[in-house]
């Protein structure tokens, strides 16, 4: 049984490109969350899915970035007119449920922007 | 409101030692879930222990230790005997299960842990 998959595992941008970041779930999870580790700091929460629906973005940044999980194929979080800020670890966590399981982390994708 | 705060930044040990780390959390939920994860330097993030806020029995698995206190609202971990490989982040994470949470996963600032032989 494959855990959560991240792809790719790093990825290097320059300043105003584009990045797309994928995740496959566990096989039978249908809840994603994504989180984002900032250098030297800790994870912060950036949104929740489930197919098809964005339940909780609360901790998205206002502008940039988007994040989806459609029906079929993986969840893409994907931030526009990168900046190097966005230069970080960003996770994603799967749950064959919301709240009361545990999440499953992949191993994270490693934005660089130079 | 939610948080969860890891005082030590950095933690130094001699192989052998024991060590605890400090979690905080603070929370209006009765019912939440407190977390312990590990991030060696290779990066992922290794699941440790799940305890929800009913259950205050303190859990012991091998070297690991986790207590549980409501009243001061502390879940603190102990590793006995530490050796080189539990040098790594650890984080302290908590979810509340109320109405109309997500489970989102709410983390402290991390502990990083240096093991010396």
């Amino acid at each position: 049984n494959a855990g959560v998959m991240q792809n790719p595992r790093h990825l290097v941008r320059r300043r105003g490109q584009e990045a797309r970041l994928r995740c496959s779930p566990m096989k039978g999870h249908s809840h994603v969350y994504w989180y984002r580790q900032l250098p030297e700091e800790g994870l912060k929460f950036m949104v929740y899915l489930q197919k098809e629906n964005i339940i909780d973005e609360s901790g998205m940044p206002k502008e940039r970035f988007s994040a989806e999980f459609p029906k079929e194929g993986p969840s893409i979080l994907r931030i526009q007119q990168v900046v190097r800020g966005d230069s970080a670890a960003y996770f994603c966590a799967s749950s064959i449920t919301f709240g009361l399981n545990e999440q499953f982390f992949g191993p994270g994708t490693r934005l660089t922007v130079l | 409101a939610q948080k969860v705060t890891q005082a030590q930044t950095e933690i130094s040990v001699v192989e052998k030692e024991d060590v605890t780390l400090d979690c905080v959390y603070e929370t209006r939920d009765t019912t939440y879930y407190l977390f312990w994860y590990k991030q060696p330097p290779s990066g992922e993030l290794v699941f440790l222990i799940r305890r929800n806020s009913f259950d205050e029995q303190n859990e012991i698995s091998g070297r690991y230790s986790w207590n549980f206190q409501k009243s001061t609202s502390s879940f603190n971990f102990t590793i006995t005997a530490s050796q080189v490989v539990d040098s790594a982040v650890y984080f302290c994470a908590l979810s509340e299960a109320g109405s109309g949470n997500t489970g989102k996963l709410i983390f402290g600032q991390g502990t990083t842990l240096q093991v010396k032989p």
